[in-house]
């Protein structure tokens, strides 16, 4: 099945700077990479997502790239803010809508 | 509009009972799925329902069994607790790729 390494697992940030995650996927068939947020005590959240049709994508302070050459793909949150801080989670699947999930970041925005 | 709704929020059992996670949604959504999510292991899969009627196995399937109930319902039962089943629980729906999770269940296994 699908192996999903996320890089790195824990994130520290002064406020305004950017932060970036990395993951990278072993199933070549894998067609679509979503990114969840999750704050204290709540599910994961889709933040932003992506399709292998696309290599680069934006929503305001966050953007996505992939490499299906490399298999790997990567968040990017510039300008980062207090509201930042959770823990992110990438993922990947083909088709069949079942997500195999990064182990997960933990970012912490400094004031 | 409340989306996926899960129940308990908080479980406490002993080694030995059984107990079933319970899981609704209101998105008229085809799939449904049940998550684990431990320390440094992101979310697995226990379970996943592609329609009503239908039911798979995931990644860590040992030791649970569901029921899709209708269309809204997805339970997750544990016949008999282990410390290892310690957990927080979530279950998520979806009608194409995006999964909707619920506020998930914390449960202890002592």
């Amino acid at each position: 099945g699908e192996n999903v390494e996320q890089h790195p697992s824990t994130l520290s940030v002064q406020e305004g700077d950017s932060a970036v995650i990395k993951c990278t996927y072993s199933d070549s068939a894998s067609n679509y990479f979503p990114w969840y947020k999750q704050e204290l005590g709540k599910g994961p959240q889709l933040i932003i997502d992506i399709r292998s049709n696309v290599g680069e994508k934006k929503d305001q302070r966050i953007a996505v790239t992939l490499n299906k050459t490399a298999k790997h793909f990567s968040l990017h949150i510039t300008e980062t803010q207090p509201e930042d801080s959770a823990v992110y989670f990438c993922a990947a699947s083909h088709n069949d809508y079942k997500l195999s999930f990064g182990a997960g970041t933990t970012v912490t925005v400094r004031a | 509009n409340a989306g996926v709704t899960q129940t308990p929020k908080f479980q406490v059992l002993k080694t030995g009972q059984s107990m079933t996670l319970q899981c609704a949604q209101d998105m008229n959504h085809n799939s449904m799925y049940w998550y684990r999510q431990d320390p440094g292991m992101g979310l697995r899969l226990i379970y996943y329902s592609a329609s009503e009627g239908t039911t798979d196995k995931g990644e860590v399937p040992n030791g649970y069994n569901v029921s899709r109930l209708n269309k809204r319902e997805f339970s997750l039962r544990l016949e008999s607790a282990a410390p290892s089943q310690t957990s927080v629980y979530f279950c998520a729906s979806s009608q194409t790729n995006e999964a909707f999770f619920g506020q998930g269940t914390r449960l202890t296994v002592v």
